[in-house]
């Protein structure tokens, strides 16, 4: 079974590059989400859909676009790219909303801005 | 907002030994869960905690929901090289809102 797949796994990007993350999941859930994770800070949600055509914000939005045109697919934009948003990235699905018992992860990209 | 606490950062225990951490928060959750990530891949649901005073065990690893729903425990007993990690605690305030994470705790064992 897939999952939930994040690609690329390893990027780096110059300082002002626009990149886009891709996140995939094949378990047919509403409920999609990124997290970016940095040393100490644990987990922070980034945006998040509760469906096809849904996106909201999380909690560190700046900086990042989503959109949501199927419910397979879920992709992460950075529209210009800062050393700040080095980090590594997690999409994560769930089938019921946002509940943690049933989130299930990829398992991460690595961006480096230089 | 809402906060978790995970302390300390790092731990280093030896195989074999029992290890217990806890996540606290100055705000009420009404469902608290435990995440491990091994290196390299993302974080995966170890257990799920729903009722105030809830103990419940997976194998090795037993969590418990506080009385206060301000803190939840995850020990683990006799410890195994696999199980270095990190360790996320993760509240939530209702079924459908948002999860909120701890730092995580950075285990370690020595063989």
């Amino acid at each position: 079974n897939a999952g939930v797949t994040q690609t690329p796994k390893f990027q780096v990007l110059k300082t002002g590059q626009s990149m886009t993350l891709q996140c995939a999941q094949d378990m047919n859930h509403e409920y999609m989400s990124w997290y970016r994770q940095d040393p100490g800070m644990g987990l922070r949600l980034i945006h998040y859909s509760v469906g096809a055509g849904i996106t909201d914000q999380g909690e560190v939005p700046n900086g990042y676009n989503v959109s949501r045109s199927t419910t397979e697919d879920f992709p992460l934009r950075l529209l210009s790219a800062a050393p700040s948003q080095t980090s590594v990235y997690f999409c994560a699905s769930s089938r019921d909303s946002l509940s943690g018992n049933t989130i299930y992860f990829g398992e991460g990209s690595w961006l480096t801005v230089v | 907002g809402q906060q978790l606490n995970q302390s300390p950062q790092s731990m280093f225990i030896q195989e074999g030994e029992d290890v217990s951490m806890n996540c606290t928060s100055s705000s009420i959750f009404n469902t608290w869960l435990w995440y491990k990530q091994d290196p390299g891949e993302g974080p995966v649901l170890l257990i799920a905690l729903y009722k105030a005073g809830e103990l419940t065990s997976n194998g090795r690893l037993t969590a418990q929901f506080g009385i206060t729903r301000k803190d939840s425990f995850l020990n683990i007993s006799a410890s195994i090289p696999s199980d270095v990690g990190i360790y996320f605690c993760a509240g939530q305030v209702q079924t459908n809102s948002k999860l909120t994470f701890g730092k995580g705790i950075t285990l370690s064992v020595r063989p």
